[in-house]
């Protein structure tokens, strides 16, 4: 069973700061995603990434397969990116498995 | 886009009544779902896999004659959560993966079981 693991667990960061949030993983996968979750509880997908490096608008993930890792990045940090951040990971290359998922990284950006 | 709809997004109910939460999958088929369930302070954790037509696949540890998952159509999964209890508590969510989208969520239902 693959196991997820999130750093930093929490990060308070000012407005205008570069955010990382960090994932490593300990078995193959077939894609790891980025989601974010709101207070409320619904949850977006952010990113799906199989290899390499995606971006959208502020956000940046990256993932190296060989060393099991994958970051988020978010620039220019805003109050509103505050939320909960999940990695997790599937290990169908169909799709067909539920997925598997890190604790999240609770980001609060203040103004 | 791909949308996926959960109801109730909450609902409390007394101990030893079932609870029924809907996910309907909107302009698009869903021959799989997925439903997790998510603990206050810990991670979503998988709870079973849905198959239209066919009988659910559940994880190791969860109860399948306390959580009853029907998926008659291709649009509509149900989790009934029979004779609930106080530890039954938690936050479920549901998934799909409609093509070209990735997997899409649901709203969540928050159950709390008084």
């Amino acid at each position: 069973k693959n196991e997820v693991e999130q750093s930093p667990q929490n990060l308070t960061a000012q407005e205008g700061e570069f955010i990382t949030i960090n994932c490593s993983y300990s078995v193959g996968i077939s894609a790891l995603h980025w989601l974010q979750q709101h207070p409320g509880g619904g949850i977006v997908s952010l990113f799906m990434l199989s290899s390499g490096k995606k971006k959208h608008g502020r956000l940046i993930a990256t993932i190296n397969i060989q060393e099991k890792h994958s970051s988020l990045h978010i620039t220019a940090s805003h109050p509103r990116d505050s939320a909960v951040y999940i990695c997790a990971v599937s290990t169908s290359g169909g799709g067909a498995d539920g997925l598997t998922f890190g604790k999240g990284t609770h980001l609060i950006i203040q103004p | 886009g791909a949308v996926v709809s959960q109801h109730p997004s909450w609902v409390i109910c007394k101990s030893g009544t079932s609870v029924k939460i809907e996910c309907r999958s909107l302009d698009f088929q869903a021959t799989t779902m997925f439903w997790y369930r998510q603990f206050p302070k810990q991670s979503l954790m998988l709870m079973a896999t849905s198959n239209e037509g066919s009988k659910a696949t559940y994880e190791q540890g969860v109860e399948k004659d306390k959580f009853l998952i029907n998926h008659a159509s291709l649009t509509l999964s149900t989790l009934t959560v029979t004779s609930a209890h106080p530890e039954d508590s938690s936050f479920y969510i549901c998934s799909a993966i409609p093509a070209n989208y990735g997997y899409t969520f649901g709203s969540g239902t928050r159950l709390t079981v008084v």
